[in-house]
């Protein structure tokens, strides 16, 4: 069945330093892949998405490319900011009823 | 301003009881979902739906069940409530047919069962 592995948290960075938040992915036919952020006492909300291979998403800052040949979709920014402290999760979507699989989410903390 | 409401943020119940969790969207989304979200096991689909009255089981069903009986309602139905079901229910819902159509998520519910 289709899942989604991403690194295991928390990541801890010092304000201005490059994130990466890496995430694999194993599914049958061609995905549509997310990145969802949840910030403290909050629901989930789209960070960006790509719908297929090659793509890149991208919003505040943060950018993902969908890559086929390693079955993957890293979440990157330059430059992270205290607000940036959150629980990021990717996620695949197949299906027409646009079902997601989640990965187990990564904690970002970032400090002064 | 899109919205997904969920009736309660905390709810403490007695194991054995029956509880009800409600959702409600404002965006006439045809699908409506319910996850639960536990530390280090991301989000489980419970139950989804795509149209009123329709239902479809998700990865982790047992111990729930879901009505809806009308578009922008979803209700989580716990039948006897037991303790390891003390988890952060999250409600979704999404517009179909483009592919890559986001879900919207509510604030979500801590439930405690004693």
């Amino acid at each position: 069945g289709d899942s989604v592995t991403q690194m295991e948290g928390p990541v801890t960075l010092s304000e201005e330093a490059f994130l990466t938040i890496n995430c694999t992915y194993t599914a049958t036919g061609y995905p549509s892949l997310f990145w969802y952020v949840q910030y403290p006492g909050e629901g989930l909300q789209l960070l960006l998405k790509a719908t297929k291979a090659d793509d890149k998403g991208s919003n505040k800052g943060f950018e993902a490319t969908y890559r086929k040949e390693t079955t993957s979709f890293h979440l990157e920014k330059g430059s992270v900011q205290v607000s940036d402290s959150a629980v990021y999760f990717c996620a695949l979507g197949t299906g027409g009823g646009n079902k997601l699989t989640f990965g187990t989410g990564t904690q970002l903390k970032v400090e002064l | 301003d899109v919205k997904v409401t969920q009736s309660s943020r905390y709810l403490v119940k007695r194991t054995g009881e029956k509880v009800f969790l409600e959702c409600v969207q404002d965006m006439d989304h045809e699908n409506m979902f319910w996850y639960r979200q536990d530390p280090g096991l991301g989000l489980r689909l419970i139950y989804f739906s795509y149209d009123v009255k329709m239902k479809e089981k998700g990865d982790i069903p047992e111990g729930y069940s879901v009505s809806r009986e009308k578009k922008e309602r979803f209700s989580l139905i716990l039948e006897s409530a037991s303790t390891n079901q003390t988890s952060m229910y999250l409600c979704a819902s999404s517009s179909s047919g483009t592919r890559g159509n986001e879900q919207f998520f509510g604030p979500g519910t801590r439930l405690t069962v004693l």
